[in-house]
């Protein structure tokens, strides 16, 4: 069943707001993988996290994983149009499969 | 160009017969999955294959089929007993676990 779970479920923002979307997990994970789904298409990686604690950056995302594995965030600095679409969280499970959470649909009005 | 390709990207089907969605790799991946996409339901995992000749079922595999006789091919096959199978279907791959997946365009399937 469902062990990841992500909040908010949609979130409108204004252009050159920012924007957070968290994925929260009641066990530890082994990893997480963020991906995200633009409207009509398929989910594409971004970014995947193992380090307790680990926070990367990929321009204006900010992605981290919490200290004790059990939550991690994704955040957009000065959110786009480019950036509508919805995000998922993953874990990675060993010897099975990714397992997504529900996603956070991100609208932007300009 | 390698890739994941999964056709048709629309399917109609009538209630009550069995469709075969295509997905087929040229990664050279060992992993493959399943996934079904409702709204507001995220992405759920029907089938998933670590190697070929095996596989196993995922959350939802009720009501679906699949196989894995080649390496780059993992067909699902939605048969008549899936309730409610009207959805967005996209298979993934990856080399093994624990890495990035790759995902085909999708299949939509509308069964009247």
């Amino acid at each position: 069943g469902q062990q990841v779970m992500q909040i908010p479920q949609y979130q409108h923002v204004q252009e050159g707001e920012d924007f957070t979307t968290y994925c929260n997990s009641s066990t530890t994970l082994s990893n997480i993988q963020w991906y995200k789904q633009r409207p009509g298409g398929h989910p594409v990686f971004l970014i995947q996290l193992v380090k307790s604690g680990e926070v990367k950056k990929q321009k204006r995302l900010t992605f981290q994983f919490g200290e004790a594995k059990k939550n991690s965030s994704l955040h957009i600095t000065a959110t786009q149009t480019t950036d509508v679409g919805t995000y998922f969280c993953a874990e990675n499970q060993a010897g099975t499969a990714l397992i997504f959470g529900k996603g956070t649909t991100l609208s932007v009005s300009s | 160009d390698g890739g994941i390709t999964q056709s048709p990207k629309y399917l109609f089907r009538k209630e009550g017969q069995n469709v075969t969605l295509s997905c087929e790799q040229n990664l050279n991946h060992d992993a493959m999955y399943w996934y079904r996409q409702d709204p507001g339901q995220g992405l759920r995992l029907i089938y998933y294959s670590q190697i070929v000749n095996d596989f196993q079922k995922g959350d939802i595999a009720e009501g679906y089929s699949v196989s894995r006789e080649k390496k780059e091919s993992f067909p699902l096959t939605v048969t008549s007993a899936q309730k409610n199978p009207t959805a967005f279907y996209l298979c993934a791959s990856s080399i093994g676990g624990r890495v990035e997946a790759f995902f085909g365009q999708g299949t939509r399937l509308t069964v009247v």
